[in-house]
Order: C-alpha cells, then structure tokens, then sequence
C-alpha cells in the first residue's frame, strides 16, 4: 500500500522555523520527483515547492522562497520542508504529494500565530 | 505565463451527468492536466492526468464514471451517474516548472 505520511506540523510563533517531514512507503520513492502543496484554511490548493528525484532539480513558488528549503533522502524514503521566517500568511495545511499528484499525503497542519 | 482557469462552481441532480472545464492560458494548449478530487474535510485524491489528445490515465479505484477529455486548450472531466459522495471541490493541475492549480470547482449534487 503507498503511503505517504507527514509530520512535523503545529503552533509556531511569527518569524519562527518549523521542519516538516513526510515519509513515504510502498512505491519506490527515489525514482519520484515530489512536491509540497499548502492549503490555507477555506482556500484552494497552493503549490509550494518541487524537488526531482535526484535532487538535481528544485523549484519554489514565489510566495516562499528565500524562506523555504527543501530535501529529500532517498536511503530514507523521506522528504522535507525546511520552513523559516514564518508569518501567518503561511498558516495551512501542508500535503506532500509525487510530481502530478498520484499519490499524496494527509497533510499536516501549520498554524504561526502569537 | 502558465495560467488554468475553472468555474468556482456548478452542480447537477444525482444520477445526472456533468462535465467540468480547465482552461489553460494561452501558448499553453498542448499541455497535460490532473484531476484531483477533494471531498470536505479530506485530503485531495488523485483522479486521472488527460494529455492533449484526449486520452487519460486514471488512478487506481477511480470508477469508470469518471472520465477525461480535451478540446483545444480545455481539458474536461465528466462525471456520469452523479452520486452523493461526488459532491467535492475539484482541481486542475499542470505543470510548467513548478506546479500550477486551478483555482478549483465546487461540484454540488442536488
């Protein structure tokens, strides 16, 4: 079964950092180029960021970069999001989710609030 | 610019069929698109990804009712046999060095 789980979510004060993770299961994870997909409270799906498979390729969206890193290791079978400079623009649910979306994750939530 | 565009919403009577449209922006009518289902209070779902020359490849588990279509620089997702359970937001997604959404449509069932 495919699985894709995140972690690392919570209560985060503005200007903060937080790490999120997302380990994945049951495909072979090395051979899938990833993203992060956020999605504030009552809004649409944001894109967040893409890393290929072999880390060669990253992209960000606007909205975070400078602030934002990702990584992945595939030994692992895990991917990040490094996230710092927080604001409560920021406040979402974060999925993780292959290249066109075929498999996702639950989302873990992300709220920077004082 | 890599732009897709959706109706926020629509809606049709349960057993009835309805046909959702993306549009991708101009100079951009070759690209493939993915359907993703939301229902409330979940994660999205992974429907199929429709190529420019109509044909699609669905996720494991998504019925035959779900199918997918293009016309130009519109892509389309038709739902037949509307039941309850389709009642959910559905996005668009491309990819254009970076991921690019839809804004979304919010199906209702009546």
């Amino acid at each position: 079964e495919v699985q894709l789980v995140e972690s690392g979510g919570g209560l985060v004060q503005p200007g903060g950092s937080l790490r999120l993770s997302c380990a994945a299961s049951g495909f072979t994870f090395s051979s899938y180029s990833m993203n992060w997909v956020r999605q504030a409270p009552g809004k649409g799906l944001e894109w967040v960021s893409y890393i290929s498979s072999s880390s060669s390729t990253i992209y960000y969206a606007d909205s975070v970069k400078g602030r934002f890193t990702i990584s992945r290791d595939n030994a692992k079978n895990s991917l990040y999001l490094q996230m710092n400079s927080l604001s409560a623009e920021d406040t979402a649910v974060y999925y993780c989710a292959t290249k066109w979306g075929d498999y996702w994750g639950q989302g873990t939530l992300v709220t920077v609030s004082s | 610019q890599l732009v897709l565009t959706q109706s926020p919403s629509a809606s049709a009577s349960l057993g009835a069929s309805v046909k959702l449209t993306c549009t991708l922006s101009s100079g951009h009518s070759s690209y493939a698109i993915a359907w993703h289902q939301q229902q409330p209070e979940k994660g999205p779902r992974y429907l199929m990804k429709v190529n420019s020359d109509g044909s699609h490849s669905k996720g494991d588990g998504i019925p035959d009712r779900f199918s997918g279509s293009s016309s130009g620089a519109e892509r389309y997702l038709t739902i037949s046999s509307l039941q309850s359970e389709d009642e959910a937001d559905y996005y668009c997604q491309a990819w254009g060095s970076g991921v690019v959404f839809g804004g979304g449509t919010k199906l209702t069932v009546l």
